[in-house]
């Protein structure tokens, strides 16, 4: 079967770095995305990888390696607004979106 | 620009009755989408589209059905409710099928009794 895990809730520190993580099994791979849902709000798009290494946009950045079926999504300088849930998800060899349950991030002061 | 947008915002509605969830993007893509989000588990996927007048079936279609009648609108049907499909209904939209960028509307929360 297809499975995303990502761990179910983080705690971290205003102005602190952290690093939500993301394993996957999927029945073929065309990339992997990150999202951000806020609560009762839409999941927005954050990052997409396809090939092995980092993207860097702004202070979020995602690594991939798709030997070890692993990403990485790692949020630098946080502010409270990024209290959120952050979801990882895989395109499969269909073309459809595996999803993962979401970690959510609470952000302390 | 609306993006995409959804009707009801909520709903709460007995078994056995017929709900269509509405959805209309105005960005002019070809491909669209329709999600289920409960808690505890990822987005799951119920129906595509991947262009007007072609729709696909994803993970959990049984109890719905869609249609795809021009670019804009791709609206959810539940023939005949039930308590299991209590949940919040997203619908999305990508520019292209494939590895692409999706959209997502603000969401409908559905109750059934």
């Amino acid at each position: 079967g297809q499975n995303i895990d990502q761990p179910t809730e983080m705690t971290a520190t205003e102005g602190a770095i952290v690093q939500i993580n993301c394993t996957y099994q999927t029945s073929g791979f065309n990339g992997l995305f990150w999202y951000q849902q806020h609560a009762g709000e839409a999941p927005t798009f954050l990052s997409y990888n396809v090939l092995d290494g980092l993207e860097e946009k702004g202070r979020f950045s995602s690594f991939l390696s798709r030997s070890k079926g692993y990403s990485y999504l790692l949020l630098k300088e946080l502010q409270m607004k990024d209290s959120a849930s952050y979801l990882c998800a895989v395109m499969d060899s269909n073309y459809q979106l595996i999803w993962g349950a979401g970690t959510k991030l609470i952000i302390k002061p | 620009i609306a993006g995409i947008t959804q009707a009801p915002t909520s709903q709460i509605l007995a078994a056995g009755r017929r709900m269509t969830l509405r959805c209309t993007q105005d960005m002019r893509h070809n491909a669209m989408y329709w999600y289920r989000q409960d808690l505890g588990l990822g987005l799951r996927l119920i129906h595509y589209s991947n262009t007007a007048g072609t729709t696909g079936k994803g993970e959990v279609p049984d109890g719905y059905s869609v249609s795809r009648a021009n670019t804009d609108d791709f609206p959810l049907t539940l023939a005949s409710a039930v308590p299991s499909q209590t949940s919040v209904y997203f619908c999305a939209s990508s520019e292209r099928e494939g590895p692409d960028t999706q959209y997502f509307g603000p969401g409908t929360r559905l109750t059934v009794l």
